[in-house]
């Protein structure tokens, strides 16, 4: 098993450039998540899915759109590139919710410029 | 909103052991999590507590938890150079998780 994977690792945007940030799962899980982390500060859930077709905001949703149309894949795309999208963005999955165990990805590091 | 806060760095001989702390707000929190990323890489879960108990032990890590003051610990015995991570604390209401801001253990030789 992969697990979690992340494309790309690293990239450079121009403000009001789009992008989308890969995340695929070969672990057949129900729940998927974007987080961001910022420098010194705790992962701030971005999005997350309950399964395919079913997505739902998380704390800081704003500047951010997702799709779920596989069980496999969630990306997450930004349209409008701002200087505060500048973030560590980790994907994760889960089997289920509580103590079910979230296995997060890489990690993609995005500089919007 | 509910917040998980730790200290940011930490520093211990080779062979000590390491404690750090974890504080949170959320009283409805039902599972409390040590997660550890390495350079590169995405956090990996090192081991969970369920909010009933107030310790569990897995090999060199001990997980202390006192509900009245919300207060986590996760004590490392015998900490290695390749113990040298960030340690982040979390914490689930069984909906949502919520992250510290990670503690960084620097291992010394």
């Amino acid at each position: 098993n992969a697990g979690v994977t992340q494309t790309p690792k690293f990239r450079i945007l121009k403000i009001g450039q789009s992008m989308t940030l890969q995340c695929a799962q070969d672990m057949n899980h129900n729940y998927m998540y974007w987080y961001r982390q910022d420098p010194g500060m705790g992962l701030k859930l971005i999005y997350y899915s309950v399964g395919a077709g079913i997505t739902d905001k998380g704390e800081v949703p704003n500047g951010y759109n997702v799709s779920r149309s596989t069980t496999e894949d969630f990306p997450l795309r930004l349209e409008l590139a701002a200087p505060s999208q500048t973030s560590v963005y980790f994907c994760a999955s889960s089997r289920g919710t509580g103590r079910e165990t979230q296995y997060f990805g890489p990690g993609t590091r995005l500089l919007v410029l | 909103g509910e917040d998980v806060e730790q200290s940011l760095f930490l520093s211990v001989r080779e062979g000590d052991s390491s404690v750090i702390n974890c504080t949170y707000t959320d009283s409805s929190s039902t599972y409390l999590y040590w997660y550890k990323q390495e350079p590169g890489a995405g956090l990996q879960l090192l081991t969970y507590i369920f909010s009933n108990m107030d310790m569990k032990q897995d090999q060199r890590l001990t997980v202390l938890l006192n509900k009245k003051d919300k207060h986590l610990s996760l004590r490392i015995a015998d900490t290695q150079t390749g113990d040298s991570a960030i340690y982040f604390c979390a914490e689930s209401n069984g909906n949502d998780m919520r992250f510290g801001a990670g503690t960084r253990l620097t291992v010394k030789p």
